[in-house]
């Protein structure tokens, strides 16, 4: 099943605090899990990535955490930032009929740093 | 460089008239993908081209959507007649084209928003 499932659907933390957010896939068939984030009234821009060969990546103060064995992998922002209010979607990234490849996204999750 | 161009950004038409959104992607990407996004929904992949080719449309209404990207370059996405339900913003993207299956990353314009009334 072509699905991401993705939570918290909105989050309010200090800060300074630290951000988690969880999705979890079914598809066997998914090789990347890109993160985006997207401001009002924006495109979602690519934030960071990972592959299932590894189980963390760390990109400045965003974190990849991946679990292979569950289909789960999260995204921490540390020290979160009033500028870091967002919304950030997990996907999933397979290929499809044609040698395409394409992104599933979870349904998001708004992030509001409290100054 | 110049990101992912679409226009308009935003159109309100009322049930069963019609509309039509436009996208050019960034210079020499050869993949160029319409994703619709309901509001508190990730966005949803509705058509992908490679070149002026149609590489999936399984999840284009094609009963009232249809797609082109003449030339390879721009695209057009259009309703044909429109829906309440498909109040939503239009996003496109485009990546660039490397060997088959490689990973590319997609950069997103700010979309279109529509609202149907």
């Amino acid at each position: 099943q072509q699905q991401v499932k993705q939570s918290p659907q909105s989050l309010i933390v200090q800060k300074g605090g630290i951000s988690i957010i969880n999705c979890a896939y079914e598809n066997t068939a998914f090789d990347y899990f890109p993160w985006y984030q997207q401001f009002p009234g924006k495109g979602p821009a690519l934030l960071i990535a990972i592959r299932p060969d590894v189980s963390e990546k760390k990109e400045g103060r965003f974190t990849i955490s991946f679990n292979k064995s569950a289909k789960q992998f999260s995204l921490h922002i540390m020290d979160s930032q009033p500028g870091d209010s967002a919304t950030y979607f997990c996907a999933a990234s397979s290929i499809s009929s044609g040698s395409a490849r394409q992104l599933t996204f979870g349904s998001g999750t708004q992030l509001t740093v409290l100054p | 460089e110049a990101g992912v161009a679409q226009s308009p950004r935003y159109k309100i038409i009322e049930k069963r008239q019609s509309v039509a959104f436009w996208c050019n992607p960034i210079s020499g990407h050869a993949t160029l993908y319409w994703y619709q996004q309901i509001l508190g929904q990730g966005p949803k992949l509705l058509i992908q081209f490679q070149n002026n080719g149609v590489v999936d449309d399984s999840q284009l209404p094609k009963d009232r959507f249809s797609a082109e990207r003449l030339k390879g370059v721009d695209s057009t996405l259009k309703i044909q007649p429109a829906k309440l339900e498909d109040s939503a913003v239009y996003l496109c993207a485009s990546s660039l084209r490397r060997l088959a299956g490689g990973l590319n990353t997609q950069y997103f314009g700010p979309g279109t928003r529509l609202t149907v009334l």
